[in-house]
């Protein structure tokens, strides 16, 4: 089974605080790094499909950039909020690219 | 509304009584997937289906069965369940994945369903 690791595992900020995690993953055969936001009783949402190296996507507050050479992948949130706690997990399609992989996920909790 | 379904999202049944729980998208998508969220070891894929007819194994496909007959629908069966089967469960969709040439887009997910097995 490929091994999909995120770190931290949990992570307490501040508002207005900005912070990032890692997503690292075997860098050969890559074909698909997701991102998925993951309220408390409530499914997964997708925010970032990334595909090639050097790749960056944003929406809103939170970016991520990739590095399928090396094998990591970062999730930026700037000035975070209240509203931003969540799990945040990456999910990889490799090898047998149909599947998907997911890590064990970062728990952000955000407070005032 | 685009949307995933499952029913029930709530289950309590007993060792070895067969259940299905059902899945659905009304958003023509080809790829379907269901996956068990278990604590500590995150989203593990159970089987994942590309198209009708069209059904494989993910990481964790041992004591579940998936039938794939209408593009819409992708049940997941548990033909004699067993505590260790006790999770939350979720169905996803995608329009597509996987393929060379084609675009991996993003999973949809259903609610889940949350099933005990005693």
């Amino acid at each position: 089974i490929l091994n999909v690791e995120q770190s931290p595992q949990s992570l307490h900020v501040q508002e207005g605080d900005s912070t990032n995690f890692t997503c690292s993953f075997p860098s050969s055969n890559f074909y698909a790094l997701h991102w998925y936001r993951w309220e408390t009783a409530k499914s997964p949402e997708a925010l970032f499909v990334m595909t090639l190296n050097g790749d960056e996507k944003k929406k809103g507050r939170i970016s991520a950039t990739l590095n399928t050479k090396e094998g990591y992948s970062y999730l930026y949130i700037k000035g975070s909020q209240p509203e931003d706690s969540a799990t945040y997990l990456c999910a990889l399609n490799t090898g047998t690219a149909s599947k998907l992989t997911f890590g064990t996920g970062t728990r952000l909790q955000v407070t005032l | 509304e685009a949307q995933v379904t499952q029913n029930p999202r709530y289950l309590i049944t007993v060792t070895g009584k067969k259940l299905t729980v059902t899945c659905s998208q009304n958003m023509n998508h080809e790829y379907m997937s269901w996956y068990r969220q278990d604590p500590g070891l995150g989203l593990r894929q159970i089987y994942y289906s590309m198209n009708v007819e069209v059904t494989d194994k993910g990481d964790v496909p041992e004591g579940y069965k998936v039938s794939r007959k209408e593009k819409r629908n992708f049940p997941l069966i548990l033909e004699s369940p067993s505590p260790n089967q006790t999770s939350l469960y979720f169905c996803a969709s995608s329009l597509s994945i996987g393929l060379r040439g084609k675009t991996y887009n993003e999973q949809f997910f259903g609610p889940g369903t949350r099933l005990t097995v005693l």
